[in-house]
């Protein structure tokens, strides 16, 4: 079935440094997704994104964190800084549609700030 | 205040037994309902959408949704040991954000 990739699939940095997590989405989905889930908890909504634009994101999608999408390549979620709190596994999504569209996973980035 | 509670935490059957999960939400504005499942080290993958009330049935599994009860239930029959795995549900108003409950982890021994 369609796939969805995510690189690395591991990261670890130092507290306060930059990070890039990457989504190769499915070829001709259109929204695209970023979801965050700490260990133990509930996978919780961070942003999506569709023809270029945020067009909904949560309180956990803090002031560090973007997200682009450039000239359909990787959709990839920025985060300068990063603190302690941003340690998690970090899904992307991808769907053809909104609404009753499925919504494609990733296997997640795991990312480990020190 | 969590949108949508899921139990039980944990659930163990046997081979060929029935396993059960059930998820309740607090926002009435949820429209749509999905189960997800999630092997380890992958990403959850879509078993299941309903959007109607009553049941969907697909193969062993069996969807059961009550809109005015704000619950949504998943039944796999015979389950096999492949099925071991974390089930979550998910539910989306009227935006495009899915909100997922706290999962069920699926034991089903040999």
């Amino acid at each position: 079935g369609p796939k969805v990739l995510q690189i690395p699939s591991h990261q670890i940095i130092d507290m306060g440094q930059m990070v890039t997590l990457n989504c190769d989405p499915v070829s001709n989905h259109l929204y695209f997704y970023w979801y965050k889930q700490i260990l133990g908890q509930q996978m919780e909504f961070l942003v999506n994104f569709y023809n270029g634009k945020v067009m909904e994101k949560s309180k956990l999608f803090k002031d560090q964190f973007s997200v682009e999408r450039p000239d359909g390549s990787y959709f990839t979620l920025k985060i300068q800084p990063t603190a302690l709190e941003d340690s998690a596994v970090y899904f992307c999504a991808s769907s053809l549609g909104g609404g009753r569209a499925e919504q494609f996973f990733g296997p997640g980035t795991r990312l480990t700030v020190l | 205040q969590q949108k949508v509670q899921q139990s039980p935490e944990s659930l163990s059957v046997p081979e060929g037994g029935m396993a059960s999960f059930n998820c309740t939400s607090s926002d009435r504005n949820f429209q749509y309902f999905w189960w997800y499942r999630q092997h380890s080290g992958e990403g959850p993958k879509a078993l299941m959408s309903i959007f109607s009330d009553g049941d969907k049935k697909e193969g062993r599994f069996t969807a059961h949704l009550n809109k005015a009860s704000l619950h949504v239930s998943l039944h796999i029959r015979d389950s096999q040991p492949s099925d071991s795995a974390l089930y979550f549900c998910a539910a989306r108003p009227n935006y495009n954000v899915l909100y997922f409950g706290s999962g069920t982890k699926l034991t089903v021994e040999p």
